[in-house]
């Protein structure tokens, strides 16, 4: 059971460029959030989904774009990478709200210069 | 907007004590609280998740308790070990929306 899984592990961006990290999961959960972690911050919301097709913006959703075409994936785009985008990024699924646990992606450090 | 605080930010406490540290959230729509430990480098896992007001849950030396009614939770480590040493996170879901917000976490360092 591979559970949450993010690629890049590492990327290194120019000012400008665009890439998509990818989220995908195997244990069929509908819900899917993407989370970015600034040092001393905490994580923060950036997108998160409930299901293929429907997707919602979180705390910090600009500069983000995500998309949700089926439950397994839930790919998260930079389309102009600024600076303030270095951070990590996490990608997390649910099967159900609240009352299960949230398993976690092994996260994608991003810098962009 | 939902806020989660946690406290202290950071803790420092020698091998062998017991400690503790707190989540407050907005008491209003409540629906879950979940509790996560972070290691440097890897990703977040779950110890605790707490539906119930007066929940009281427990895995080994760590425990937590949940007051919905007044908006707050704790969490437990007794005889701190340092590889207890990790960021404590505290996230809420709400019963209205669907995301999940995480407080800024609680760094704990426990020295040998």
């Amino acid at each position: 059971n591979a559970g949450v899984t993010q690629t890049p592990k590492f990327r290194i961006l120019k000012i400008g460029q665009s890439m998509t990290l990818q989220c995908t999961q195997d244990m069929n959960h509908n819900y899917m959030y993407w989370y970015r972690q600034d040092p001393g911050m905490g994580l923060k919301l950036i997108y998160y989904s409930v299901g293929a097709g429907i997707t919602d913006k979180g705390e910090v959703p600009n500069g983000y774009n995500v998309s949700r075409s089926t439950t397994e994936d839930f790919p998260l785009r930079l389309e102009l990478a600024a600076p303030s985008q270095t951070s990590v990024y996490f990608c997390a699924s649910f099967r159900l709200q609240g009352n299960t646990e949230a398993f976690f992606g092994q996260g994608t450090r991003l810098t962009v210069v | 907007i939902l806020n989660v605080e946690q406290s202290p930010q950071s803790l420092h406490v020698q091998e062998g004590d017991s400690t503790n540290f707190t989540c407050s959230f907005p008491s209003s729509n409540f629906y879950a609280l979940h509790w996560y430990r972070w290691e440097t480098a890897k990703s977040p896992e779950a110890l605790f998740v707490m539906t119930l007001n007066g929940d009281e849950k427990k895995k080994g030396r760590i425990s937590a308790t949940l007051n919905t009614k007044e908006g707050y939770s704790y969490l437990y480590i007794k005889g701190s070990q340092p590889e207890d040493s990790a960021t404590y996170l505290c996230a809420l879901a709400p019963r209205d929306n669907n995301d999940m917000r995480f407080g800024a976490g609680t760094r704990l360092t426990v020295k040998p």
